[in-house]
């Protein structure tokens, strides 16, 4: 039974760069949610999914972060241009709505 | 201001105590969960907890939605309980799911 399936699990960019994270939910999920999550900040929400349609943009974070969702099977978050700030562990997660949320295992990024 | 508060922020226990952890809520909320983080992990659900009572093995969960509050319950703590404990609220009106800062728990021997 697959879970949530984040890639890539590690990524370092140069400042400036564009990055692409990736995430495929659990089958049959229609919420889809981005968190990103440092020490000082803890989790944050960047974007929220429901069935492909965008529910919140995450407020601050709309400026350089863009995440879409083509279909109900995969997300992505585009970071660009990425900052020495935006380090930190990109989480995405979903579930069936009201209910359990299952987490993948992070996209670790470290921007220099 | 944060709509979710934890306490305490951290908690060393001598493995075999217990240990009580709360979650207040500032807004309105349909449901809330309790995960468990290990250092450099992921986050596991521990409870979907809508509301009242709810065991598993040796946690204990419980919901008063309309005094905002939730509280998890360890009882006889093992080392490998270590970890942070975060808990999130579903808002009313939809289905936004927003965590609080988490309480780091270490268990010593």
């Amino acid at each position: 039974d697959a879970g949530v399936t984040q890639t890539p699990r590690h990524e370092v960019a140069e400042k400036g760069q564009t990055i692409i994270l990736k995430c495929e939910p659990v089958s049959g999920h229609n919420d889809l949610f981005w968190y990103r999550q440092t020490k000082i900040q803890g989790l944050e929400l960047l974007s929220y999914f429901r069935s492909k349609s965008l529910m919140e943009d995450g407020g601050a974070f709309k400026d350089r972060f863009k995440a879409e969702m083509l279909n109900s099977s995969f997300s992505t978050l585009k970071i660009q241009p990425t900052e020495p700030k935006d380090s930190a562990v990109y989480l995405c997660a979903s579930s069936a709505g009201g209910n359990t949320l299952y987490f993948g295992e992070g996209s670790r990024l470290i921007v220099v | 201001g944060q709509q979710v508060q934890q306490s305490p922020t951290s908690l060393v226990l001598q493995e075999g105590e217990n240990a009580e952890l709360q979650c207040n809520f500032s807004t309105s909320l349909n449901s809330m969960q309790w995960f468990y983080q290990r250092p450099g992990g992921s986050l596991v659900s521990v409870f979907y907890n809508p509301s009242g009572t709810k065991q598993s093995g040796r946690l204990t969960s419980t919901t008063v939605i309309k005094e905002r509050r939730s509280s998890l319950h360890i009882s006889s703590s093992q080392i490998t309980d270590s970890g942070t404990y975060l808990c999130a609220m579903e808002r009313a009106g939809g289905y936004k799911v927003v965590f609080g800062s988490g309480t780091r728990l270490l268990v010593s021997p």
